[in-house]
């Protein structure tokens, strides 16, 4: 079946370390996003990218690095700049501009420092 | 920041239509409502969404008002599972510009 997957679902950090978050799409989608979600709190843009090997920062891309070498493909990289990385993550991807798609979320990854 | 307002809990009797209200008094003329729901720990759901006219498909139904500025989701026949956070969003028709969520409705569907 097509769809998102994103792995680990859950996943340690211990501080000063870099960790990479896994988004997969097998949807054929050109654009893939990054979300960072708190407690109580709706979803926050982290980065985003629209083609291949192009990306843009969203609102809080502080402290994030990602990288677009394959479609499918949108690993997100938490660095130790990040101060406060504990957070559930998520990835969606939709079609090009000009669809009237909706965008499909990944089950997100759940990040927590030790 | 999100150009929606919601209430930000709500209750419904299983088996009761849910009706979810949404303000988006600055809506501009190219973009269209969406809603999504996000059950505990998972990936928000696309529900549906609309422009001007109102929407049915197999979830729910959209009614938007004839001057845009407010919308109702309505869930004719909630259930248990249907206890999720709602996000009413709006933006331009482009399949990749990111969304703006706001902190959406949390709709408790009590037995």
């Amino acid at each position: 079946d097509g769809g998102i997957t994103q792995s680990p679902k859950y996943l340690f950090r211990k501080e000063g370390q870099n960790v990479t978050l896994s988004c997969e799409q097998n949807l054929n989608h050109d654009a893939m996003y990054w979300y960072r979600q708190d407690p109580g709190q709706g979803l926050r843009l982290i980065y985003y990218s629209q083609i291949v090997n192009d990306f843009q920062k969203g609102d809080i891309a502080e402290g994030y690095s990602v990288s677009r070498e394959k479609k499918e493909s949108f690993p997100l990289t938490v660095t130790s700049a990040q101060k406060n990385p504990t957070a559930f993550y998520l990835c969606a991807s939709s079609l090009a501009r000009g669809n009237n798609q909706p965008q499909h979320f990944g089950d997100g990854t759940r990040l927590s420092i030790l | 920041d999100a150009k929606t307002t919601q209430p930000p809990s709500m209750d419904c009797a299983e088996g009761r239509a849910a009706n979810l209200p949404c303000n988006h008094s600055t809506i501009s003329g190219n973009e269209y409502v969406y809603w999504y729901r996000q059950i505990h720990s998972q990936g928000p759901q696309y529900i549906i969404h609309g422009l001007k006219n109102n929407e049915t498909n197999e979830m729910a139904s959209l009614i938007i008002t004839e001057d845009r500025k407010s919308s109702t989701l309505i869930l004719p026949h909630a259930t248990l599972r249907d206890t999720a956070v709602y996000y009413c969003i709006v933006r331009v028709l482009s399949g990749n510009t990111p969304l703006v969520f706001g902190k959406g409705t949390r709709l408790s569907v009590i037995a």
